[in-house]
């Protein structure tokens, strides 16, 4: 089965930090993706992830763990345009190749 | 990077029409495409695997002769939403992978609404 949880929504405030976290439990493994998403906009690609430790991107770095079955997507010095849904997803490249979402995260930046 | 394009970018119809929306890979061939429907303030669901030149797989609980899809040729998948209804009402969005692996690009959606 499949089965990937994110927190529903967050709230942070300008130039601070937030993780957002992913459970994920997938039956086989085949990596881990972040995307943000903009109100109305399609979703854009932050990272991937297939083994463990952490990636750094900018002000966004992504941590994975495949023992554990987590993830984390890092946003540093955040910006008001940082407000958006946070997605992770699973691909199931034996499933031609299909990509699941968590529910996402809706972050909020305050000023 | 690889560019998938969807058209339209909003429609709205009348109840029990159809509606077609055309998904197409830019400078890319892509065998596999895939749909996804997404309603507001919720993540995106999983509607089809588009597959060019064979039937398109479609996830548990969608209903294949309401949601055709076409995967003619190697650029364009379409997904046709047969007699709408209000409900189908939805933020439609299409995606397609660079070879078997990696990133999945995602066209710009397609807001339906059905009066």
């Amino acid at each position: 089965g499949q089965n990937i949880d994110q927190p529903t929504e967050m709230t942070a405030t300008e130039g601070a930090i937030v993780q957002i976290n992913c459970t994920y439990q997938t039956s086989g493994f085949n990596g881990l993706f972040w995307y943000q998403q903009h109100a109305g906009e399609a979703p854009t690609f932050l990272s991937y992830n297939v083994l463990d430790g952490l990636e750094e991107k900018g002000r966004f770095s992504s941590f994975l763990s495949r023992s554990k079955g987590y993830s984390y997507l890092l946003l540093k010095e955040l910006q008001m345009k940082d407000s958006a849904s946070y997605l992770c997803a699973a691909p199931f490249y034996n499933q031609g190749g299909k990509l699941i979402f968590g529910q996402g995260t809706e972050l909020s930046v305050k000023p | 990077g690889a560019v998938v394009s969807q058209h339209p970018s909003r429609v709205i119809c009348k109840s029990g029409t159809s509606v077609k929306i055309e998904c197409r890979s830019l400078d890319f061939q892509a065998t596999t495409m895939f749909w996804y429907r997404q309603f507001p303030k919720k993540s995106l669901m999983l509607m089809a695997t588009s597959n060019e030149g064979s039937k398109a797989t479609y996830e548990q609980g969608v209903e294949k002769d309401k949601f055709l899809i076409n995967h003619a040729s190697l650029t364009l998948s379409t997904l046709t939403v047969t007699s709408a209804h209000p409900e189908d009402s939805s933020f439609y969005i299409c995606s397609a992978r660079v070879g078997g692996t990696g990133e999945l690009f995602f066209g710009e959606g397609s807001r339906l609404t059905v009066l």
